[in-house]
């Protein structure tokens, strides 16, 4: 198991429901990442925080709304979701978001939407 | 924009044998790539990584190739172990700010 660790690793949600995905990290990094993988389909950045600042937003629904409040926790907010935001979402966390510090991931939260 | 491909959507290989997977990328500006392996249940896990400035780059069984002219990446595996069952992807980027495409990824599956 790396040191990213993601909460909950399975969730069932309805289209109305409001609920939220933690990722921590114990690396000391400062930075970290959201990414969609939907089956069959490539990786997707969704937002990028540096020094919990958000640093990237890849044109995400705002039914996704980022949180970080310390460079150690980050927080996936989900409400109104549409069934096609069913995926595995990961986060993953890099000494910073330079380009050659390598990103380690978390295992992901298997998402489903009814 | 960037496009990446992978050639084949699963690779069934002999244990004991060595694998090939392959990645074509779309632009040539693109200057560092990596190859991913994952498992099932876990996220990415990253595996060897190469910049332009080199064609070939060697780890603990795994190589990467990189050819700039045409644009393609490969990862080879040499005597394929049951343990390197998993979904392998590369990803490229262009980018200082660790902003990267990736490959839908290939999987491999290892028979005895």
């Amino acid at each position: 198991e790396t040191g990213v660790t993601q909460t909950p690793r399975h969730l069932v949600m309805g289209m109305t429901n409001k609920k939220s995905l933690k990722c921590e990290q114990h690396l000391g990094h400062n930075a970290m990442y959201w990414y969609k993988q939907s089956a069959k389909k490539p990786l997707e950045l969704m937002f990028v925080y540096n020094f919990k600042e958000q640093t990237e937003n890849n044109s995400v629904p705002s039914r996704f709304s980022p949180e970080c409040p310390n460079s150690s926790h980050l927080f996936l907010h989900l409400h109104t979701l549409q069934p096609e935001d069913s995926a595995l979402y990961l986060c993953a966390s890099s000494q910073d978001r330079q380009t050659y510090n390598e990103q380690f991931f978390g295992p992901g939260t298997r998402l489903t939407v009814l | 924009g960037e496009s990446v491909g992978l050639h084949l959507p699963t690779l069934s290989v002999q244990e004991g044998d060595n694998s090939i997977i392959n990645c074509a990328y779309s632009n040539s500006a693109s200057d560092y790539f990596i190859w991913y392996k994952q498992e099932s249940g876990k996220g990415p896990q990253f595996i060897i990584d190469i910049r332009s400035n080199m064609d070939k780059r060697q780890g603990q069984r795994v190589t990467v190739l990189l050819n700039k002219t045409v644009k393609h990446l490969s990862l080879q595996i040499a005597a394929t172990q049951p343990g390197d069952s998993a979904v392998y992807f590369c990803a490229v980027t262009t980018d200082s700010w660790g902003k990267f495409q990736f490959g839908a990824g290939t999987q491999v599956v290892v028979t005895p």
